[in-house]
């Protein structure tokens, strides 16, 4: 049973280049969220969705596109690096019975943008 | 003023302290998570509060509900707990989080 698995764990990127940080999760979880983790601030969260197809805007969702056509992934693009988005990127999924919630968090990528 | 405070920031403790951290939020919320990050590794849930405690282990976790208020409690701490603990709350409206900042704790053989 993998959980929420990111790829990938390190990145490097210049100035103006793009990427798509993957997440997947097997547990058939319909939310799934986006996050950035700054230093001395807690995680901000960037996209979210709320099942296939369905995609919204978080705090911080500026030089970031995000798109759900399955349940399972949810990827993550930057579109043009900015060195603002050096970050630690966390990508998570939930569930929810009534009041009850259970998340499950990816390992983390640490991107930097030189 | 933040949505979520958490203290304190930071922690150091000798091997088995009683150790607390608190968590205060000004929202409206369903739920109060308490998650675990070690160095250089993911996030983990050790808690989901809408009322009360809960007991899991040496971590025990309460919620005061009128006083936006919880705490996280590690009883007989040990080296292995040294992590930030993370403070998060769910919104009435759905499943997004809200964090705190997070506290460092380091315990010290």
């Amino acid at each position: 049973n993998a959980g929420v698995t990111q790829t990938p764990k390190f990145q490097v990127l210049k100035t103006g280049q793009s990427m798509t940080l993957q997440c997947a999760q097997d547990m058939n979880h319909e939310y799934m969220s986006w996050y950035r983790q700054d230093p001395g601030m807690g995680l901000r969260l960037i996209h979210y969705s709320v099942g296939a197809g369905i995609t919204d805007q978080g705090e911080v969702p500026n030089g970031y596109n995000v798109s759900r056509s399955t349940t399972e992934d949810f990827p993550l693009r930057l579109l043009s690096a900015a060195p603002s988005q050096t970050s630690v990127y966390f990508c998570a999924s939930s569930y929810s019975r009534g009041l009850y919630t259970e998340a499950f968090f990816g390992q983390g990528t640490r991107l930097t943008v030189v | 003023k933040n949505e979520v405070e958490q203290s304190p920031q930071n922690l150091t403790a000798q091997e088995g302290e009683f150790i607390t951290i608190n968590c205060s939020y000004s929202v409206g919320i369903s739920a109060l998570h308490w998650l675990q990050q070690h160095p250089g590794g993911g996030i983990v849930s050790l808690f989901m509060l809408s009322s009360g405690k809960k007991k899991h282990g040496r971590l025990i976790a309460t919620i005061n509900i009128q006083e936006k208020h919880s705490s996280l409690h590690i009883t007989a701490s040990h080296p292995r707990d040294s992590a930030v603990y993370i403070c998060a709350v769910r919104d009435n409206y759905g499943q997004n989080f809200v964090f705190g900042p997070g506290t460092r704790l380091s315990v010290l053989p």
